[in-house]
């Protein structure tokens, strides 16, 4: 089956620019969640979304925000961007029933904020 | 002082060898998670973990819950083993908190 698909791959914008970066999960899998990753800081969790629902948040400012669709596909967007949001954004789609547990990560978004 | 440390941050072997990488985290979770991200960015989740030990392949995962700690190993390493292994723990609120990453490096 195809894996978790991200867009875009790359991506340039300037500060106080809007951002929405895209993910499709694994068919079936019906979690998604985002992460961030910089060199200083490494991975971070952002959130997860299951059946549209945001089921966990991490400590990241409100201008980072998410969603989810009945598709199960996720948006994140990050308003009034900083230099600091530069990073390797990577999303997760996720499925569990009882032990068994799949994650599967996609390749990313690498943003680059000037 | 961070949440999840990690243990050695680099790490050289020869082919061959059997490897081990420690991660201790201080909240109180739910699961830990192994994590293999390649040069390139991607990344790959090697295993879940609440209690015990799992195996897959030549990977082998081992947590103490009483102790809080972890450990990834790594039997007949072999050169398409050089990634950057990531522990995360997942805490009883739900949250992630991560480690900062072993580099190996396995020469041939």
């Amino acid at each position: 089956k195809a894996g978790v698909t991200q867009t875009p791959r790359y991506l340039i914008k300037t500060r106080g620019q809007q951002v929405t970066l895209s993910c499709s999960p694994i068919s079936g899998h019906r979690s998604v969640s985002w992460y961030q990753q910089t060199p200083g800081q490494g991975l971070q969790f952002l959130f997860e979304y299951f059946s549209e629902t945001q089921r966990n948040k991490g400590n990241f400012p409100g201008r980072f925000s998410g969603r989810q669709f009945s598709n199960s596909r996720s948006e994140m967007n990050v308003s009034t961007l900083e230099l600091g949001d530069s990073a390797l954004y990577l999303c997760a789609s996720s499925w569990t029933s009882g032990t068994i547990y799949e994650q599967y990560f996609g390749p990313g978004t690498r943003l680059t904020v000037t | 002082k961070n949440e999840v440390e990690q243990s050695p941050q680099n790490l050289t072997a020869q082919e061959g060898e059997f490897i081990t990488i420690n991660c201790s985290y201080s909240v109180g979770i739910s699961a830990l998670h192994w994590l293999q991200q390649h040069p390139g960015g991607g990344i790959v989740s090697l295993f879940m973990l609440s209690s015990g030990k799992k195996k897959h392949g030549r990977l082998i995962a081992t947590i103490n819950i009483q102790e809080k700690h972890s450990s990834l190993h790594i039997t007949a390493s072999h050169p398409r083993d050089s990634a950057v292994y990531i522990c995360a723990a997942l805490n009883t609120g739900n949250q992630f908190y991560f480690g900062t990453g072993t580099s190996l490096t396995v020469i041939p």
